[in-house]
Order: structure tokens, then C-alpha cells, then sequence
């Protein structure tokens, strides 16, 4: 049973550009939620995707960007790329169930570098 | 600033002693707790979680204790492993916020020999 798959693992871009980060969900699940890590600190949320609609998002500008395609998986956009973008970005599948509350499931993640 | 914090960045441990690693969250209406694990270089592994109208949950070799009347999560681990070495993570959800996952910056547990 595959867990939550990330691509690429790794990434290089310069400023200005734009990129691209997919994700496809653990068996099962059908929501999908993107995080920013820094070096050191914990993640933060970005944004959340189910029944292929943002529901939710967290303190990131407009230039980050997503999506969620038919079968779950999902794509994180983020353009006019800047220094600060440099992160590990993760992906967490979870299922939401009308119970409450499940445990979202983390990719290894894409480590972003931006020169 | 952050609501969920930990009390100390390191910890050092013997392998084969337990270890108890802290947190504290400040909003009263955060209702869903989880603890990660992560590894260099992976991403955070769920280790367990605990609703809030629990204040004790047990897994293998591992035990949250929530205390709501004093906003306090904890995670025990019993006879650390050197492979239990790792960054440890709390995250909370709030009941009023949707599903967004907020995590503190961590705790890192080193095991020795």
C-alpha cells in the first residue's frame, strides 16, 4: 500500500521563476493538504484541497497556487519565485470522514532551492 | 505568534531509559492533537493522536497524555531506541478554524548508547 508520494525530491529554480509540485495521496484518502518547512522550524500550512475545491488556506500569498484533480492527487503552483520560497515543501493526504478529525498522512517532500 | 510550543529543543537519552517529550498549547478550543516524528531528510511519520475529550491514548511503546486544565500534551515513549532518534512534533487542530494542522518547532531526541 503506497503512502503519499511527492515529485521531484529535489528542485532548484532561480528568482522570478515559476514551479510546479505534484503529489499523489495514499490509497484511500481524498483530501490533500500542502505545508512550507524552513530549515529548523515546523510546517506550515499553506493551503488544503478536497473534492477538487481549496477549502481552506493559510497565511500565504497568492502567488502560491494549487489544485486537485479527479482521481485526489494535486499539484502546488508557486510563481515569481523568491528567496524566501526556499523550503521543503510537503504534501499530507488525510480522509474526511463525517467522525471528525483523521490523522494527515506526509509525504517526504520537495526541497525546494531558489538561487 | 505560535499557539503549540515545546518546552525543550533537545533531548538526551540513554537507549533503554523512557523518554517524555513536552508541549503546551495556548487555545482552549483546539480539539485534535497528533504527534510526527521526522527523520533527516523525510517527512513528518504519524506517530499517534488524541481527540480532546480523551486525556490519555496509548500505542506501541508510546503514551499521550492531553491536559486540558492546564493546556499540556505529552508523549512517552517506552525503552527508547536508537532508531526513536529523531525531531519530534506536536500539531493541533482547531475545532473553529477548519482543518489546518499548526505545529510548534520541535523537539529533537538523541539517543546514546
Amino acid at each position: 500500500d503506497a503512502g503519499v508520494t511527492q515529485s521531484p525530491t529535489h528542485l532548484i529554480k532561480t528568482r522570478g521563476q515559476q514551479v510546479t509540485l505534484r503529489c499523489s495521496p495514499k490509497s484511500g484518502h481524498d483530501t490533500v493538504s500542502w505545508y512550507q518547512q524552513a530549515l529548523g522550524q515546523g510546517p506550515q500550512f499553506i493551503f488544503q484541497y478536497y473534492e477538487e475545491e481549496e477549502r481552506q488556506r493559510g497565511n500565504f500569498p497568492d502567488r502560491f497556487s494549487g489544485h486537485q484533480f479527479p482521481n485526489y492527487s494535486s499539484e502546488l503552483n508557486v510563481n515569481a519565485l523568491l528567496l524566501g520560497d526556499s523550503a521543503l515543501y510537503l504534501c499530507a493526504s488525510s480522509l474526511t470522514s463525517p467522525r471528525g478529525n483523521q490523522p494527515q498522512h506526509f509525504g517526504d517532500g520537495t526541497r525546494l532551492s531558489i538561487l | 505568534g505560535e499557539s503549540v510550543g515545546l518546552h525543550l529543543p533537545t533531548l538526551s537519552v540513554q537507549e533503554g531509559d523512557n523518554s517524555i517529550i513536552n508541549c503546551a498549547y495556548s487555545n482552549s478550543a483546539s480539539d485534535y492533537f497528533i504527534w510526527y516524528k521526522q527523520e533527516s531528510g523525510k517527512g513528518p511519520q504519524f506517530i499517534i493522536d488524541i481527540r480532546s475529550n480523551m486525556d490519555k491514548r496509548q500505542g506501541q511503546r508510546v503514551t499521550v497524555l492531553l491536559n486540558k486544565t492546564v493546556k499540556h500534551l505529552s508523549l512517552q515513549i517506552a525503552a527508547t531506541q536508537p532508531g526513536d532518534s529523531a525531531v519530534y512534533f506536536c500539531a493541533e487542530n482547531l475545532s473553529n478554524s477548519g482543518y489546518a494542522l499548526n505545529f510548534g518547532k520541535g523537539t529533537s531526541l538523541l539517543v546514546t548508547p
